[in-house]
């Protein structure tokens, strides 16, 4: 069974330049989860799906960043424009079941803003 | 507002040494509970979870955590740690009621060989 994949796996941008993050969840998992991570620090949830439904993006900064699920499947992480605080490991994750289920998560996408 | 403390940052063992690693949940209802784990260079996987039942749950690679409802505590542990265990260990808490998932800030095991 393949995995939750991302790409890219390393992005480097200067500031105020967009960048866009790509997930594929593994198949048949109807919940997707785009999560930030710090140095030293936990996942923090952004966003989360149930199909193509946004269910809890209350922690998505909505003034740079957004993101879509349009058919339920793969899912975008878009900043724009970028800060040098957005440097950080951007997390998807994904699982059969809704928020409280097993997550899978993919490889990340190490971000890094100069 | 739900919250997962983990109370060791970093914790250094030998090999053979017995492992434990501390989890608290804020959240008073219903909880799933999970251990993650993300050995070197390699991504977050389960090491193993506790929905209900049995209070003791083992895992993978001889781990085994204990859910303590009236500590709101679900600690990680392993009697004899090898060289391999080295990795970051996440503790994570759902809240069934609320449908979504928080987590710890991890501890990073380090085993000397």
């Amino acid at each position: 069974e393949a995995g939750v994949v991302q790409s890219p796996r390393y992005k480097i941008i200067e500031k105020k330049q967009p960048v866009a993050f790509w997930c594929n969840p593994i198949s048949g998992h109807n919940t997707l989860y785009w999560y930030l991570q710090n140095l030293g620090q936990g996942p923090e949830l952004l966003i989360r799906y149930e199909n193509e439904e946004a269910v809890d993006d209350s922690q998505l900064p909505k003034d740079r960043f957004s993101a879509e699920r349009l058919k339920g499947v793969d899912s975008t992480l878009k900043i724009q424009p970028a800060e040098l605080g957005d440097s950080a490991v951007y997390l998807c994750a994904s699982s059969l079941g809704d928020g409280t289920d097993t997550q899978y998560f993919g490889p990340g996408t190490r971000l890094t803003v100069l | 507002a739900q919250s997962v403390s983990q109370h060791n940052h970093h914790v250094i063992l030998s090999e053979a040494a017995s492992l434990e690693l501390g989890c608290n949940y804020s959240y008073g209802g219903t909880v799933n509970l999970f251990w993650y784990v993300q050995y070197p260079g390699q991504h977050l996987q389960l090491l193993l979870k506790y929905f209900s039942g049995d209070p003791l749950v083992k895992g993978i690679k001889g781990f085994e955590a204990e859910f303590i409802k009236s500590k709101f505590s679900f600690n990680l542990r392993k009697p004899s740690v090898q060289w391999s265990d080295t990795a970051e260990y996440f503790c994570a808490a759902a809240n069934t009621n609320a449908g979504k998932s928080t987590f710890g800030d991890g501890t990073t095991l380090t085993v000397k060989p």
